[in-house]
């Protein structure tokens, strides 16, 4: 079955540094996986996915992510932290199991940003 | 084009009522998911609906039910309400049941259980 560990529930960094977020997942079969962004009070916005192809995935608000099979890992980037940025971050695998949509999300990570 | 819509976005309701939780899903897709956030949780499915029916259920109680109408509108339905039922419902819909489609989400539903 498939699983997501987000590593580090809180994140935090001063804006214009580096953000990383980290994620591995757990699946038998090749993954879909996804990083989606919650901002306070509000659904799920969907940064990025990797499916299949380029394993550096880039998504909107200049965030990427690199998929690593040998590390079973899908950390997410981006170089320049921004006040906007802060808000919840979820990674999520693509449970493949029926064939269907259903997504298997982590726990989450704050991302907090300091001026 | 109005992406994934949920009503209501906020209720209050009585430990042991009832309560139906609406969804309309974007334009042009036809499958919908419902998915359950506990506060400083990741979400939860609850289960997916294509073509009427319930094509998949995760690990949620048969007090959980829901539908889906022929126009893809969906409901949750939660009986016998618990204090821990307390939570955000998200609503997500995609095109179809193909694996790797981009998944959409609403801006969810809060229910508060008294």
């Amino acid at each position: 079955a498939q699983s997501v560990t987000q590593l580090g529930s809180h994140v935090s960094v001063s804006e214009g540094a580096l953000v990383l977020l980290r994620c591995n997942y757990s699946s038998s079969v090749p993954p879909y996986l996804f990083w989606y962004v919650q901002y306070p009070n509000q659904g799920l916005q969907l940064l990025l996915k990797y499916t299949t192809g380029a394993t550096l995935v880039k998504g909107i608000n200049g965030f990427e992510a690199e998929f690593k099979k040998s590390e079973t890992s899908f950390h997410l980037t981006k170089p320049s932290a921004h006040m906007s940025d802060a808000a919840e971050y979820f990674c999520a695998v693509s449970d493949l199991t029926y064939n269907t949509d259903k997504l298997i999300f982590g726990t989450g990570t704050r991302l907090q940003v300091f001026p | 084009d109005a992406g994934v819509t949920q009503s209501p976005t906020h209720l209050i309701k009585t430990r042991g009522q009832q309560v139906t939780l609406r969804c309309s899903p974007k334009s042009g897709h036809d499958t919908v998911s419902w998915y359950q956030q506990a506060l400083g949780q990741g979400p939860q499915f609850i289960f997916q609906y294509y073509e009427e029916e319930e094509r998949q259920r995760g690990n949620f109680p048969d007090r959980f039910s829901g539908h889906q109408y022929p126009n893809y509108s969906s409901e949750l339905n939660v009986n016998a309400l618990l204090l821990g039922d307390s939570a955000l419902y998200l609503c997500a819909s995609s095109p179809d049941t193909s694996s790797g489609n981009t998944i959409y989400f609403g801006e969810g539903s809060w229910l508060t259980v008294v």
